[in-house]
């Protein structure tokens, strides 16, 4: 497979369910991202890893818990959602800077449906 | 902060014809990257064309052209000859030079009519 991939591309969990979100780039990034892209909303950006380490947490609340193995996988741990969390997960990834005027164009994966119930 | 403003929610234009999409942003930065990305419906999205702020010259990818006015805060997109295939949803997006959030606009719903 090319690009960025993500699995499962639609997901229905319960309020007290544990359920994760994958991603997997094949582009040889070495930073990965995660966006929610609610209905009507513009994207927001969750987290940013870099080389593994994570480097930005955009004030995401703890039932949401990313983990970056590696530089190629991306998982998004799912504990205790509400309702108001059911959205489209995306996934992206990126060279990663290299300094100024480095484009660091972001590549999306297809993303993870997500409804709780 | 930086935001990002798409005015039009529903676009429309009648194949081969042209359109065009209209982005505002507000940043206090003089450095930084603008971003035209394309969503078709259930599919994965893609990066349409990309300007650096630096650059004075509007970047253009085939049928894709952007209208950069740095002064003006605008950025709008150009398609020209559209065809049924560029029905998407467009986001425009900022990015801050070093920086790797993108802030998003709200996204402009594009229709091609046959």
């Amino acid at each position: 497979e090319t690009g960025v991939t993500q699995t499962p591309r639609h997901l229905v969990m319960g309020m007290t369910n544990k359920k994760s979100l994958k991603c997997e780039q094949h582009l040889g990034h070495n930073a990965m991202y995660w966006y929610k892209q609610s209905a009507k909303k513009p994207l927001e950006l969750m987290f940013v890893y870099n080389f593994k380490e994570q480097t930005e947490n955009n004030s995401v609340p703890s039932r949401f818990s990313p983990e970056c193995p590696n530089s190629s996988h991306l998982f998004l741990h799912l504990h205790t959602l509400q309702p108001e969390d059911s959205a489209l997960y995306l996934c992206a990834s990126s060279p990663s800077p290299r300094g100024p005027h480095s484009t660091d164009t972001q590549y999306f994966g297809p993303g993870t449906r997500l409804t709780v119930l | 902060a930086q935001t990002v403003t798409q005015s039009q929610p529903e676009m429309s234009v009648q194949e081969a014809e042209t359109v065009t999409l209209s982005c505002t942003y507000d940043t206090s930065e003089s450095d930084y990257y603008l971003f035209w990305y394309k969503q078709p419906p259930s599919r994965q999205m893609i990066l349409v064309i990309r300007q650096e702020a630096y650059k004075q010259q509007n970047a253009t990818e085939n049928r894709f052209s952007v209208n950069f006015q740095k002064a003006a805060k605008s950025f709008s997109l150009k398609i020209s000859d559209s065809q049924l295939g560029d029905a998407a949803m467009y986001f425009c997006a900022y990015r801050s030079e070093g920086a790797q959030k993108l802030v998003f606009g709200q996204g402009t719903r594009l229709t091609i009519n046959p």
